[in-house]
């Protein structure tokens, strides 16, 4: 079965740092773009950073450039995204998607950002 | 404010069809194929159609994607009270160069 698990998320204070991390499973993790996708409570969804299979692309939604990064290791079929100087604003599940535009994504993990 | 508006809310009778419409621009659904999600409450999204119109294994064919233009729509046919969720389009935008998806839809079967 083709699954995406996170991890990592939880409470930290405005201006603190978060590692999630997601291990994929069931599929050929290093063939396909990655994805983090995030929502926030009661809104809609948002896309935050892709990159490509092998590292040597990566995009980011403008509201995170430069706070987060995006990383992967294929060795251990396995997608990061560090969160950096997070703000209330960035308070979201975030999730995991397999591809640039998703087609198939992880549960999820909750960031509450708040003093 | 989205780059793809979608209609805040849609309901229908059980048995009906809806159609949920998703209006973008030449940057994105008028160069960049569509993909619509299904998102129940305090679950993840799960993928209904990619590249416009095409239904992964064990999507039923109640569900459709077209598009036209700048525009894309889903329709859902014969309408079951276990389709009520929340639906997204999303696309990649080549002016913005990220993926946009549309503010969500909300089907209620009446």
């Amino acid at each position: 079965e083709e699954q995406l698990v996170e991890s990592g998320g939880g409470l930290v204070q405005p201006g603190g740092s978060l590692r999630l991390s997601c291990v994929a499973s069931g599929f050929t993790f290093s063939s396909y773009w990655m994805s983090w996708v995030r929502q926030a409570p009661g809104k809609g969804l948002e896309w935050v950073a892709n990159i490509k299979q092998d590292g040597t692309q990566i995009y980011y939604v403008d509201s995170v450039k430069g706070r987060f990064t995006i990383s992967r290791d294929n060795a251990k079929n396995s997608l990061y995204l560090q969160m950096n100087s997070l703000r209330a604003e960035d308070t979201a599940v975030y999730y995991c998607a397999r591809k640039g535009l998703p087609d198939l994504w992880g549960q999820g993990t909750l960031v509450s950002v708040s003093s | 404010q989205s780059v793809l508006t979608q209609p805040p809310s849609v309901s229908a009778a059980p048995g009906q069809k809806v159609t949920v419409s998703c209006s973008g621009s030449s940057f994105n659904i008028g160069y960049n194929p569509v993909s619509w999600y299904q998102q129940f409450p305090g679950t993840a999204p799960k993928l209904l159609i990619s590249d416009n119109d095409k239904r992964p294994s064990g999507i039923p064919d109640r569900f459709s994607g077209s598009k036209s233009g700048t525009s894309a729509t889903l329709d859902i046919t014969g309408l079951q009270t276990g389709d009520e969720a929340d639906y997204y389009c999303g696309v990649w935008d080549n002016r913005l160069s990220v993926v946009v998806f549309g503010g969500g839809t909300k089907l209620t079967v009446l």
